[in-house]
């Protein structure tokens, strides 16, 4: 293990917080993904950035905002306008370089918010 | 538009038989496909990609461009492939993303 982390691994807010979900590599991956995990949908990607200060809406981009200020952080931020904000949160990256498509992923954080 | 779809949500099937999960996608030109697969208490990790044509774990994918289809087989399951497994195409030249499938949840029976 290693390469991607991500914490907590659990994480709880109230109704209406914004909450900044972490994700780091130390892979030297230039491009880098969240995506969010829900039964039954399988994974839909919610922001991309393919290499330092840019980054692009994903399917779901709604109530989420993201910064790429690293090349080895790309943090999610869960906003209070996001309606259904309890998932599960999968970070990935992948070199962007020979043309390899394959990502890695971290380990996910699970968010709750009552 | 469904781009990639994988039609059954669940799946289980007894120890040393044969298991074949669906992936279909929608695209009209050579999409760079993948296999991912989630084991329990472990993170979601790729197992193969069709341009490796390789076998790993005793799995194979191939690419089927009339059918658009790109099925993950194994002659004869075992306990240990019991996972979550999701079908992921890079389905346009330029895309920099995949496109996940639902998932399909393997269970093998002792």
């Amino acid at each position: 293990d290693g390469g991607i982390t991500q914490s907590p691994k659990y994480l709880f807010r109230k109704e209406g917080q914004n909450v900044t979900l972490s994700c780091e590599q130390n892979l030297n991956h230039d491009a880098m993904y969240w995506y969010r995990q829900d039964p039954g949908q399988g994974l839909r990607l919610i922001y991309y950035s393919q290499i330092v200060n840019d980054f692009q809406k994903g399917d779901i981009a709604e109530g989420y905002s993201v910064s790429r200020e690293k090349k080895e952080s790309f943090p999610l931020t869960v906003t209070s306008a996001q309606k259904n904000p309890t998932a599960f949160y999968l970070c990935a990256s992948r070199p962007g370089q020979g043309g390899h498509h394959e990502q890695y992923f971290g380990p996910g954080t699970r968010l709750t918010v009552t | 538009a469904q781009r990639v779809t994988q039609p059954e949500k669940l799946l289980s099937v007894f120890k040393g038989a044969p298991v074949e999960l669906k992936c279909n996608y929608s695209y009209s030109g050579s999409p760079e496909l993948f296999w991912y697969v989630q084991y329990s208490r472990q993170r979601l990790q790729l197992l193969l990609r069709h341009i490796s044509r390789e076998s790993i774990k005793g799995f194979t994918a191939d690419l089927n461009k009339g059918e658009t289809s790109f099925h993950l087989k194994k002659p004869f399951a075992q306990e240990e492939d019991s996972a979550m497994y999701y079908c992921a195409p890079r389905l346009d030249q330029g895309a920099q993303k995949l496109v996940f499938g639902q998932g399909t949840r393997l269970t093998i029976n002792p």
